[in-house]
């Protein structure tokens, strides 16, 4: 049984496109989080949700934006992709947003 | 901001052998700090979380500990094996906000057969 789980994990798609990338925790979390990792394998925070309400918005273009419907679900969409947003973009969740961190599998997304 | 360094870069062993990882941050106000590998293609995995008020924390082989005051942890790995090859990152959470992590940029790990 998954715990964090994301959805697509693969993702081609052309330039000026828009896509989404899904994400569902079946921990009981009440944060949840958007990471990015590039081809250096560094990764950096997106966005953080806790109770649904956005906590962190780091330094993101506004083409991109999160929605949380309800605790256990937060989903990223990507308007007019770009070359450079090319990248693994990874769900995580916690528990009273500093507890252990869990995450997805990743969504390699590819931008052509 | 904290920012969070993990030397070496890269790190080949022999099998057997036990070794040590680390990992470095700036600022020693931190809440927690958590230990995770990473294999080729997939997402993190969790091995062992130090709350700021702990020393250490032990699972199986792995034993990390912290030292707030100098900002640094460490993760040490007995008797390492050819399944223990992934890539180990640290990320600190500081204690002025609490619903952020910082990450390492990771040691990759080879432990050869």
């Amino acid at each position: 049984d998954t715990a964090v789980s994301q959805t697509p994990k693969y993702l081609v798609t052309q330039m000026g496109n828009d896509k989404s990338i899904k994400c569902e925790q079946n921990l009981g979390h009440d944060t949840m989080y958007w990471y990015k990792q590039d081809s250096k394998k560094f990764l950096k925070i997106m966005f953080s949700y806790n109770n649904k309400e956005l906590i962190i918005n780091e330094t993101v273009p506004n083409r991109f934006s999160p929605k949380s419907p309800d605790k256990a679900h937060l989903n990223l969409h990507i308007n007019s992709l770009e070359l450079g947003d090319s990248a693994v973009y990874f769900c995580a969740s916690s528990h009273q947003g500093a507890g252990e961190l869990f995450f997805g599998e990743g969504s390699r997304l590819t931008v052509l | 901001k904290q920012e969070v360094t993990q030397i070496p870069a890269a790190l080949s062993v022999p099998e057997g052998e036990n070794l040590v990882l680390n990992c470095s941050f700036t600022d020693s106000a931190i809440y927690n700090l958590q230990w995770f590998r990473q294999d080729p293609g997939k997402g993190l995995t969790s091995l062992l979380l130090i709350q700021s008020s702990q020393r250490e924390q032990t699972s199986g082989r792995l034993n990390a500990s912290l030292d707030k005051s100098s900002g640094r942890s460490t993760l040490y790995i007995a008797a390492s094996q050819p399944g223990d090859s992934a890539t180990y990152l640290c990320a600190v959470s500081p204690s002025n906000t609490g619903n952020q992590f910082y990450f390492g940029t990771g040691t990759s790990l080879t432990v050869i057969p």
